[in-house]
Formats: structure tokens, C-alpha cells, sequence
């Protein structure tokens, strides 16, 4: 079974970068499909932020390309997220998922949630 | 970006039909897939392209729509399906809708 576990800070000070890593088992991320990110702000808003393809390449929302990251580990079956430069409007809580090529998300992390706070 | 509408909240007796409904601003042809999301838990794809049932997913789950229209249709709704369900369309960029909070009676 596919799973997918996302780990970081739940606090973050702004201006500093967030950072998560989200953990897949059950499926290798080079095998195939995309691996994205996704956050839910307080009043259920939902943005999505990128993903990182089999092969690597990346692919950014245009609202946050100037600060987003997102990079892997295959070695560990891990892919990360970062985010520079970040105010309390980035608090929110951050879902991993794996991205298929229609556009949807079939499995998802249980979320992680982070408040940006000084 | 094309915003997706949805009503924010629902109550339903178990055993009952219900039907959450997401407008789109502009067509965004057959992309639109449906999520359930509960506290705590993994959210769960229930529909993809607008009526196709996601594995796994009971048939009591369904979808329908097309253009700026769609519909997630649960029948009979079971305790186990309070939670929050969202659409989200992926013709135009990716946007989500609100979220419509379902609770049972």
C-alpha cells in the first residue's frame, strides 16, 4: 500500500525558510508519476504549490515561484520542500501527494501543520 | 485562475441521498475530481474527470457534470462520511473549491 508521511517544524519564524520532507513507501519515486505538495490555509482555502516528476524536473505554481523548492532524495525515497522568505500567511497545514497525469492526486499524507510565528 | 464555488455546509440523516455541488467560473470541460478529507487522516480521492469512481471507493459515491457544473452524489450517506469534501478542477491551472462540510443528523 502506498503511503505517504510528511515531517517538519510546526513553527516557523518569519522571513526564515520552512522545510518539510515528505516519506513515500509502497512506491518508488522514480518509478513514475509526480509528487507534489499541497497546503490548506485556516478557513479551508487550498493552494497547490508544485510537484517534482519522476525524472525530476519541477513544476511551480507561478504565485510562488520565486520562493519555492522542491527537491529528493531517491537513495531514501523522500521528497522535500522549501519555502524562503515566509510570513504568517504561509501558517498553514502541508499535504504530500502523489500527482497522476490528469491533474488529481490519488494518495496523500496525512498533512502536517505549520504556523509561521515570531 | 478559475475559481470553484461551493456551499459551505450540509446536514443529512443517514440513509438519506445528498448531493454537494461545485460551480466553476469557466468551463473546465470534464477535470474536475472530488476529495474527502477528515481530521487527522489521509484525504481520499473520490472521483477523477468528473464520474469516474476512484479504487476503492464505495459505489455509493458518484460523480456528474461537465463544463461549469459538477455534482458528488452520496447514496445512502453512512455515519462514516461526515468530513469535508472538496472539487478540484485541473483544465485551467489547479484550484480547489471551498470545501462543503457535510454532518450528519
Amino acid at each position: 500500500e502506498i503511503q505517504l508521511q510528511e515531517s517538519g517544524p510546526g513553527l516557523v519564524k518569519p522571513s526564515q525558510s520552512l522545510s518539510l520532507t515528505c516519506s513515500v513507501t509502497g512506491y518508488t519515486i522514480t518509478s513514475g508519476y509526480d509528487w507534489s505538495w499541497i497546503r490548506k490555509f485556516p478557513g479551508n482555502k487550498m493552494e497547490w504549490m508544485g510537484y517534482i516528476s519522476y525524472s525530476g524536473s519541477t513544476n511551480y505554481n507561478p504565485s510562488l515561484k520565486s520562493r519555492i523548492s522542491i527537491t529528493r532524495d531517491t537513495s531514501k525515497n523522500q521528497f522535500f520542500l522549501q519555502l524562503n522568505s515566509v510570513t504568517t500567511e504561509d501558517t498553514a497545514t502541508y499535504y504530500c501527494a502523489r500527482y497522476t497525469y490528469y491533474g488529481y492526486e490519488d494518495y496523500w499524507g496525512q498533512g502536517v501543520m505549520v504556523t509561521v510565528s515570531s | 485562475d478559475t475559481v470553484l464555488t461551493q456551499s459551505p455546509a450540509l446536514a443529512v440523516s443517514p440513509g438519506e441521498r445528498v448531493t454537494i455541488s461545485c460551480k466553476a467560473s469557466e468551463s473546465v470541460s470534464t477535470r474536475m475530481h472530488w476529495y474527502q478529507q477528515k481530521p487527522g487522516q489521509q484525504s481520499k480521492l473520490l472521483i477523477y474527470k468528473a464520474s469516474n469512481l476512484a479504487s476503492g471507493v464505495p459505489a455509493r459515491f458518484s460523480g456528474s457534470g461537465s463544463g461549469t457544473d459538477f455534482t458528488l452524489t452520496i447514496d445512502p450517506v453512512e455515519a462514516d462520511d461526515t468530513a469535508t469534501y472538496f472539487c478540484q478542477q485541473s483544465w485551467n491551472g489547479r484550484t480547489f473549491g471551498g470545501g462543503t462540510k457535510l454532518e450528519l443528523k
